[in-house]
C-alpha cells in the first residue's frame, strides 16, 4: 500500500525552463511534507518542506505547491539548471514517522 | 561540522549470513532513523532511535533489528539475509527526530548485496 505516490518515474526538462515534480498522497492524517534529493553514491538531502496549514512555500529556484483537497503535492523548480539533474524524492510526515514517494529522475538537458 | 558516517559503505554476504551496519549522526544529534531503499520502492523506513530507545518502527520482519549507544551512534542488525535484502540503507539523524518539519541529514548509505 503505497500512501506517497510520484507516478513519473523520469523527467527531462530544458535547461532554463521550469520542472514541475508531483507527487500524490493518499492519507489526509499527514501533516507536513518534503522534498529530498538524491544524486548517485550520496544520501539524499532535504530541499523544502511544507506544513499543511500552507498552500505554498518558495525557497530561492524551488517552490512547494500544496493541494490538501487533491491531495497533491508539486515542486517546482524555476530556472531549471543542469545541477538539478538529480533523483527527488517527496515525503510525508505524520504519527512520528516519515513515508517517502518512489522517486522522479529529473534530467536537465543543456 | 561532519555530516552522518555509514560504515561499510559496500558490503557482500551470502543468504543466511547476518550482516550490522554503523551509522554515526551529527554531533548534538539525537535523532537516528534508518530507511532501506531498492528500486521501485523509494525509500522504506525500519525504525528510529531517540536517545538509545526505538521510537518507532515500520513494517519489517524481526530480522531487521537496531539499537543506539549513549554517544548517539546507530546500529543496524539484520539475520538470516535473504536475496530481497540486497539494497541501500540509509540512516538519517536529526536533532528532534522526525517529529514535525525537522529536517533529517543523511549519510551516503551502506549498499548491501545478497548472493
Amino acid at each position: 500500500d503505497q500512501q506517497v505516490k510520484q507516478n513519473s518515474p523520469s523527467l527531462s526538462v530544458q535547461e532554463g525552463r521550469i520542472s514541475i515534480l508531483n507527487c500524490d498522497y493518499t492519507n489526509s492524517m499527514f501533516d507536513y511534507f518534503l522534498w529530498y534529493k538524491k544524486y548517485p553514491a550520496e544520501g539524499p538531502t532535504f530541499l523544502i518542506s511544507i506544513s499543511s496549514i500552507k498552500d505554498k512555500n518558495e525557497d530561492g529556484r524551488f517552490t512547494v505547491f500544496l493541494n490538501k483537497s487533491a491531495k497533491h503535492l508539486s515542486l517546482h523548480i524555476v530556472p531549471s539548471q543542469p545541477g538539478d539533474s538529480a533523483v527527488y524524492f517527496c515525503a510525508a510526515g505524520g504519527n512520528e514517522k516519515l513515508t517517502f514517494g518512489t522517486g522522479t529522475r529529473l534530467t536537465i538537458i543543456p | 561540522k561532519a555530516g552522518v558516517t555509514q560504515t561499510p559503505r559496500y558490503l557482500i554476504k551470502t543468504r543466511g549470513q547476518q550482516v550490522t551496519l554503523s551509522c554515526s549522526p551529527i554531533s548534538g544529534h539525537r535523532s537516528v532513523s534508518w530507511y532501506q531503499q531498492t528500486p521501485g520502492q523509494g525509500l522504506q523506513f525500519l525504525f528510529e532511535y531517540f536517545s538509545e530507545t526505538q521510537r518507532n518502527k515500520g513494517n519489517f520482519p524481526g530480522r531487521f533489528s537496531g539499537r543506539q549507544f549513549s554517544n548517539s551512534r546507530s546500529e543496524m542488525n539484520v539475520s538470516t539475509l535473504e536475496l530481497g535484502d540486497s539494497a541501500l540503507y540509509l540512516c538519517a539523524s536529526s536533532w528532534r527526530g522526525i517529529q514535525g518539519t525537522s529536517e533529517q541529514f543523511f549519510g551516503p548509505g551502506t549498499r548491501l548485496t545478497v548472493l
